[in-house]
This record gives structure tokens, C-alpha cells and sequence, in this order.
């Protein structure tokens, strides 16, 4: 089985950085993703980590530490679009079959 | 980019009926779709994978027999929830793989759901 651990809600004001923490226990690992949900909307993916260390994209970045079983989201910059939900998701072995953590919800305050 | 289409955005049903729910890849093919539901405030919970040409993968806590898949055509899913009950009140999305990245590192592309209400 596999699980995922992410922390229920952050907040910060815009201009700040936010830092997502997800940790997991996977059976298997094949990447780390993460995905940003807005109210009612669907998800959209945001960046994917196979391999140790940061992928920068734009003002998001993803961290990977397999040793450690960790991964963060990076967000800089923070606008008030941000204000979303944000899941961590580990791929099990099967080609596709994603599990989602529990979500953390970013509020952005003016 | 990939688009997936999900129809209808929301439907209200009574208790006892079923509904279906259609998920169509719009510019590419997909031999494999996923269903989520997805409670207010929660994670997406993986229902069942939809093969094209197969039968569906449920799983575990997931009633086949209700949640009804159907994988006819490369571009086409569709979920049909039977016998419809209150409980079932849900945000359903459906998702398929990038088709133009490996399968090591394609992301999912979601429909932007249904939002079932049952009374």
C-alpha cells in the first residue's frame, strides 16, 4: 500500500514563499508529482520529480529526496491566484495509477 | 496540450435512478482513462482504470456493479453510477495519461468533473 502526508492548510500573504512538505511510504516508487486544484475545478499538473534534487519551473519549484522518502512544492512569489489546493501524488507500479495525498489548501491573504 | 472533456459538468438525479457520466479524450487517443471521486474538502480517491476493449480494474471498496465503466472507443469512457443513493453525492473526474510524454513521467490531464447530487 502506499500513503502520503502533507500538511492540512497553509497560509502567507502575497510576495511571501510557501513550502509544501510531502512525505510518503510507497511499495514501489516511480516520481513524486504535484497538482494544483482551484474550488470545483479540476486538477492541473504542476511538476514531477523521478530523480533527487530541485526542477525549477517558473515560480514553482519541486524537491525530491528518495533516501528521505520527501518531496516539497516551492511556491515564490505568491499571488493571490494561488489560492488553491495543492496534492502531492506517488505513482504505483502499474503504468498511470496515481494516489493523491490529502491536499493542502494555500491561502493567500492581501 | 491534451484536453479531456468531461459531460455533464453537474447533474441532480433522484434516488434510485442512474446516471452517466462521459469522459472523451478531444485530441488523442487513450487506451487508459481513471476515475476519481473526489468528497468536499478531500483527496481524489482512484476509483476503478478504464482499458479500452476490457473490462475495468476496480478499486478496492469500489462496487463494480455500481459504478459501471465502459471503455468502447479510444477516445470514449464512460461511468455509470446504477441505483443512485444520497451517499453517492460526489465530484467525479476522470483523467488520461499525456500521450506525448513516456509513460515514466506523463502527467494525468483531468476532465473538470461532474458533480453528481443525488435527493
Amino acid at each position: 500500500g502506499q500513503s502520503l502526508e502533507q500538511p492540512s492548510e497553509v497560509t502567507a500573504v502575497e510576495g511571501a514563499i510557501v513550502q509544501i512538505n510531502c512525505t510518503y511510504q510507497t511499495s514501489g516508487f516511480y516520481g513524486l508529482s504535484w497538482y494544483q486544484q482551484h474550488d470545483g475545478g479540476a486538477p492541473t499538473f504542476l511538476s514531477y520529480n523521478a530523480l533527487d534534487g530541485l526542477e525549477e519551473t517558473g515560480r514553482f519549484s519541486s524537491f525530491l529526496s528518495r533516501s528521505d522518502s520527501y518531496g516539497y512544492l516551492l511556491l515564490q512569489e505568491l499571488q493571490m491566484k494561488d489560492s488553491a489546493s495543492y496534492f502531492c501524488a506517488v505513482r504505483d507500479g502499474s503504468w498511470g495509477k496515481l494516489q493523491f495525498g490529502a491536499g493542502t489548501q494555500v491561502v493567500v491573504t492581501p | 496540450g491534451a484536453v479531456v472533456s468531461q459531460h455533464p459538468s453537474w447533474v441532480i438525479c433522484k434516488s434510485g435512478t442512474s446516471v452517466k457520466i462521459e469522459c472523451r479524450s478531444l485530441d488523442f487517443q487513450a487506451t487508459t482513462m481513471f476515475w476519481y471521486r473526489q468528497f468536499p474538502k478531500q483527496s481524489l480517491m482512484l476509483m476503478a482504470t478504464s482499458n479500452e476493449g476490457s473490462k475495468a480494474t476496480y478499486e478496492q471498496g469500489v462496487e463494480k456493479d455500481k459504478f459501471l465503466i465502459n471503455h468502447a472507443s479510444l477516445t470514449l469512457s464512460t461511468l455509470t453510477v446504477t441505483s443512485a443513493h444520497p451517499e453517492d453525492s460526489s465530484f467525479y473526474i476522470c483523467s488520461a495519461r499525456d500521450p506525448d510524454r513516456s509513460s515514466y513521467n506523463s502527467p494525468l490531464h483531468f476532465g473538470n468533473g461532474t458533480r453528481l447530487t443525488v435527493t
